[in-house]
């Protein structure tokens, strides 16, 4: 089965700038993960969708950070206006349901924000 | 508050050799854990996971050991290969589906 896309891979933007990522999940998972990885450290959730409804986004910077799944599949997530403390890897993941169920990743967005 | 912790950021092996990469976590309530592999460039890579109504759990050449008395996980790969080196994390499943992420082990093979 195909896994977890993402695009674009690499993303150099200045300060101040807005950003979008894209994630489309293995087919049929209906949960759906952003995670924020920060060089040398584990991934880092920023919000969790079940279907096209936001479970947890706590951790979050609301201020700045966006992020939607309109229709239950794709899903986009919005930088703007981005800080230098933003460069990391943006991954997503996916999984069957919200507990207890492996998540898959994709291969992340490497966001360099100069 | 609750964590998950590597007690060693990095491991190298010889090749053919087994190696065994350790984790404790702090949160008792947890009842599944997954093991992560990350290579350079790319997303973390399922392994093998473990619930906390088991003890071991053995996939391919890997196998996971849960000890829920001392709150500590181990990842245990046989025949270590070049191709095994990466950052290995363990995860732990918080109820709701919350991945929390350790710091991670890099594991080095020596051909």
């Amino acid at each position: 089965e195909a896994g977890v896309a993402q695009s674009p891979r690499y993303k150099i933007i200045e300060k101040r700038q807005s950003v979008a990522f894209w994630c489309n999940p293995i087919s049929g998972h209906a949960t759906l993960y952003w995670y924020q990885q920060i060089l040398g450290q584990g991934p880092k959730l920023l919000i969790q969708f079940q279907n096209n409804g936001v479970v947890d986004d706590s951790q979050l910077p609301k201020d700045r950070f966006s992020a939607e799944r309109l229709k239950g599949v794709d899903s986009t997530l919005k930088i703007q206006p981005a800080k230098l403390e933003d460069s990391a890897v943006y991954l997503c993941a996916s999984s069957l349901g919200p507990s207890n169920q492996p998540q898959h990743f994709g291969d992340g967005t490497r966001l360099s924000i100069l | 508050g609750e964590s998950v912790g590597l007690h060693l950021p990095t491991l190298s092996v010889q090749e053919g050799d087994n190696s065994i990469i350790n984790c404790a976590y702090s949160n008792s309530a947890s009842d599944y854990f997954i093991w992560y592999k990350q290579e350079s460039g790319k997303g973390p890579q399922f392994i093998i996971d473990i619930r906390s109504n088991m003890d071991k759990r053995q996939g391919q050449r890997v196998t996971v050991l849960l000890n829920k008395t001392v709150k500590h996980l181990s990842l245990q790969i046989a025949a270590t290969q070049p191709g095994d080196s990466a950052v290995y994390f363990c995860a732990e499943n918080k109820k709701g589906g919350k991945l929390i992420f350790g710091q991670g082990t890099e594991l080095s093979v020596k051909p």
